[in-house]
C-alpha cells in the first residue's frame, strides 16, 4: 500500500464549480499536510498547509484534514481557467525535512 | 531574480555525455534539496543539504553526484545517465532542515531532462 494515494485524474469542470481533490494516507503519524499546485513547465507552490485536524480557509480555497479516516481534502470554490494546473498533497512528520507527496490530480476548469 | 531559479530549464543528452544541472536560492534559506518527478509518479527526495553539509542521499545510483560549494548554490552532476533518468529535476530550499514548527519547502521551476 502506497503511504499516500492521489487520484491521478484528469478532472474537467466547468468554470464556476466546485472542486474537490482528495488524498488518503496510511500513516496515522503524520502532523503536517500541504497542498501544492503546480502549472505546466513550473515548479510546486505551496497553497496551504494545516497541522493536525482541521480546516482551513483562504480566499476561495479551503483545506480540510479528517485525521480519524487519514484523509485529506483541498476545495475550489468558483473555480476559474486560471485554477489548471496539477494538484499535489503532501504530508510530513513534525520536525522532519521530508515530505511524503501524491502523484498529484490534474485540474481542468473549461471556460 | 528571486526566489528559486534553476538552469538549463531544458537538457537533452546522450547517454555518455556530462552535465550538470544548477540551482540557486536567493532566500537566504540554510537548506537545498534535489527532488525526481517523473510522470504518474510522486516526487522523490534525491538529495538534501543542510549548510552545505550533504544530510541525507535516498539510494540515489552514482551516476548522480551533488555539490553544494555554498547555502545559496546547488548543483547535480550528471554522467552516464540510462533512458529511465528522463524526469523533471527540480530543486527546492527551506529556512531550515527541520524543526518545531513548519518549515516550508519553496520550489525552483525544475530542469527537463531528456535522456537518448
Amino acid at each position: 500500500q502506497k503511504e499516500v494515494e492521489q487520484d491521478p485524474g484528469p478532472l474537467s469542470v466547468p468554470e464556476g464549480a466546485i472542486v474537490s481533490l482528495n488524498c488518503t494516507y496510511s500513516n496515522s503519524a503524520f502532523q503536517y499536510f500541504m497542498w501544492y499546485r503546480q502549472y505546466s513547465r513550473k515548479g510546486p507552490e505551496l497553497l496551504m498547509y494545516t497541522y493536525s485536524s482541521g480546516n482551513k480557509e483562504d480566499g476561495r480555497f479551503t483545506a480540510q484534514v479528517d485525521k480519524s479516516s487519514k484523509y485529506i481534502s483541498l476545495f475550489i470554490r468558483d473555480s476559474q481557467p486560471s485554477d489548471s494546473a496539477t494538484y499535489l498533497c503532501a504530508m510530513s512528520f513534525s520536525g522532519t525535512y521530508k515530505y511524503i507527496f501524491g502523484t498529484g490530480t490534474r485540474l481542468k476548469v473549461l471556460a | 531574480e528571486t526566489g528559486v531559479t534553476q538552469t538549463p530549464r531544458h537538457l537533452v543528452m546522450g547517454m555518455t555525455n556530462k552535465k550538470s544541472l544548477k540551482c540557486e536560492q536567493h532566500l537566504g534559506h540554510n537548506a537545498m534539496y534535489w527532488y525526481k518527478q517523473s510522470a504518474k509518479k510522486p516526487l522523490e527526495l534525491m538529495f538534501v543539504y543542510s549548510l552545505e553539509e550533504r544530510v541525507e542521499n535516498n539510494s540515489v545510483p552514482s551516476r548522480f553526484s551533488p555539490e553544494c560549494p555554498n547555502s545559496s548554490h546547488l548543483f547535480l552532476h550528471l554522467h552516464t545517465l540510462q533512458p529511465e533518468d528522463s524526469a523533471l529535476y527540480l530543486c527546492a530550499s527551506s529556512l531550515f532542515l527541520a524543526g518545531g514548527s513548519y518549515n516550508e519547502q519553496f520550489f525552483g521551476p525544475g530542469t527537463r531532462l531528456t535522456v537518448l
